[in-house]
């Protein structure tokens, strides 16, 4: 089956630690999207990366941190700069630019934060 | 399931009943406008989108209405159902051929049988 695995699905953290969320996707696609999602707020842009060793900041960017070493791994590390933290995390991959189905994002199931 | 229900704007209908549920979006120069639903647990899958040049699209039961004037979108869907009980969720792609979607804050679903 094609998709895309988050893992963990759900994760406590102290204050003060980093903490990686994993993401995976098997459906060859070039862009990658890590979208953070509260109560009543709908779901806003941390980063995104369209292309391997390439991304770029999204709408809330300030105290996470990602990597795209490879084209079906984009992990987002939630640092301690986060102020907070507590949220559900959604990944998403696309086509990515210029592509037919643009607008259509497969999205992963998702990992719960909560900071102790 | 996920608390991203919590203080989102609720349609209640009946199985069988056309559910219509509404959104206004801010940016004109948006190229496309696009509707994602959201069942607990799980997350947003694509339902259908529409050109900012057209006004009406219509898929498989669903139907989405765009009105440039006030700014308006509306998705339509006929003879509702229990598994389309959900959270329903616009967004907007500013920038035709990338996917940086901006996401409303959703509309929850529910369909009594």
């Amino acid at each position: 089956d094609g998709g895309i695995t988050q893992s963990p699905k759900y994760l406590f953290r102290k204050e003060g630690q980093n903490v990686t969320l994993s993401c995976e996707q098997n459906l060859n696609h070039d862009a990658m999207y890590w979208y953070r999602q509260d109560p009543g707020q709908g779901l806003r842009l941390i980063y995104y990366s369209q292309i391997v060793n390439d991304f770029q900041k999204g709408d809330i960017a300030e105290g996470y941190s990602v990597s795209r070493e490879k084209k079906e791994s984009f992990p987002l590390t939630v640092t301690s700069a986060q102020k907070n933290p507590t949220a559900f995390y959604l990944c998403a991959s696309s086509a990515g630019q210029g592509a037919a189905g643009a607008n259509v994002l497969t999205f992963g199931a998702g990992s719960r934060l909560t900071v102790l | 399931g996920e608390s991203v229900g919590l203080h989102l704007p609720t349609l209640s209908v009946q199985e069988g009943d056309n559910s219509i549920i509404n959104c206004a979006y801010s940016n004109s120069a948006s190229d496309y406008f696009i509707w994602y639903k959201q069942e607990s647990g799980k997350g947003p899958q694509f339902i259908i989108d529409i050109r900012s040049n057209m006004d009406k699209r219509q898929g498989q039961r669903v139907t989405v209405l765009l009105n440039k004037t006030v700014k308006h979108l509306s998705l339509q869907i006929a003879a509702t159902q229990p598994g389309d009980s959900a959270v329903y969720f616009c967004a907007e792609n500013r920038r035709s051929g990338y996917s940086t979607l901006t996401f409303g804050k959703g509309t929850m679903l529910l369909v009594s049988p």
